[in-house]
């Protein structure tokens, strides 16, 4: 089985601020990590994402991830946060075996002037 | 590349009428495609797995009489909502893969449906 856990459904930050989404994983094989944003009444786009190889992936638009198996956490973080961050942030394990993505239950990112 | 589209964006229909959604990957040929249903302020929950000229599979609870999902193409996958209740007003997303194997999925811009 996978599972994702996204702690804190809403994060608000300042503009500049440092962003931190916390994300943690079960799967019982090792997994493919992805983070993918929503924008409202939109589809989803790819932030980054991990497969094998160096622990920190960068993404787009300045995010970066950990994956830290030790913690089974893969956090996204951007060191400035823009206004035009704000968003719903999925953060998604693929398990080869099961073929399949499982979604955490998201997290608003709030950006305030 | 790898571009998803769906349609309609947007659809609004009465009570026990049926709807059709088309989700077409434009500039690659998807041999597995998705469908997704996202309640407001929940997250994506997968409804079925569809191949290529082979019936979907559908996840658990999800029943395939009301959710018809046709994949005929490698680049057409259509999700026909039949006899539509308020309550299967949601988000539908689809989501594409070019091979099998593939990790990587791309997906649609959505389609909200709202059943009146």
């Amino acid at each position: 089985a996978q599972s994702v856990t996204q702690l804190g459904s809403h994060v608000s930050v300042s503009e500049g601020a440092l962003v931190l989404l916390r994300c943690n994983y079960s799967s019982s094989v090792p997994p493919y990590l992805f983070w993918y944003v929503q924008y409202p009444n939109q589809g989803l786009q790819l932030l980054l994402k991990y497969t094998t190889g160096a622990t920190l992936v960068k993404g787009i638009n300045g995010f970066e991830a950990e994956f830290k198996k030790s913690e089974t956490s893969f956090h996204l973080t951007k060191p400035s946060a823009h206004m035009s961050d704000a968003a719903e942030y999925f953060c998604a394990v693929f398990g080869t075996s099961y073929g399949k993505l499982t979604f955490g239950q998201g997290t608003i990112l709030t950006v305030h002037p | 590349g790898a571009v998803v589209s769906q349609h309609p964006s947007r659809v609004i229909c009465k009570s026990g009428t049926s709807v059709k959604i088309e989700c077409r990957s434009l500039d690659f040929q998807a041999t597995t495609m998705f469908w997704y249903r996202q309640f407001p302020k929940q997250s994506l929950m997968l409804m079925a797995t569809s191949n290529e000229g082979s019936k979907a599979t559908y996840e658990q609870g999800v029943e395939k009489d009301k959710f018809l999902i046709n994949h005929a193409s490698l680049t057409l996958s259509t999700l026909t909502v039949t006899s539509a209740h308020p309550e299967d007003s949601s988000f539908y997303i689809c989501s594409a893969k070019v091979a099998f194997g593939s990790y990587e999925q791309y997906f649609g811009p959505g389609t909200r449906l709202t059943v009146t």
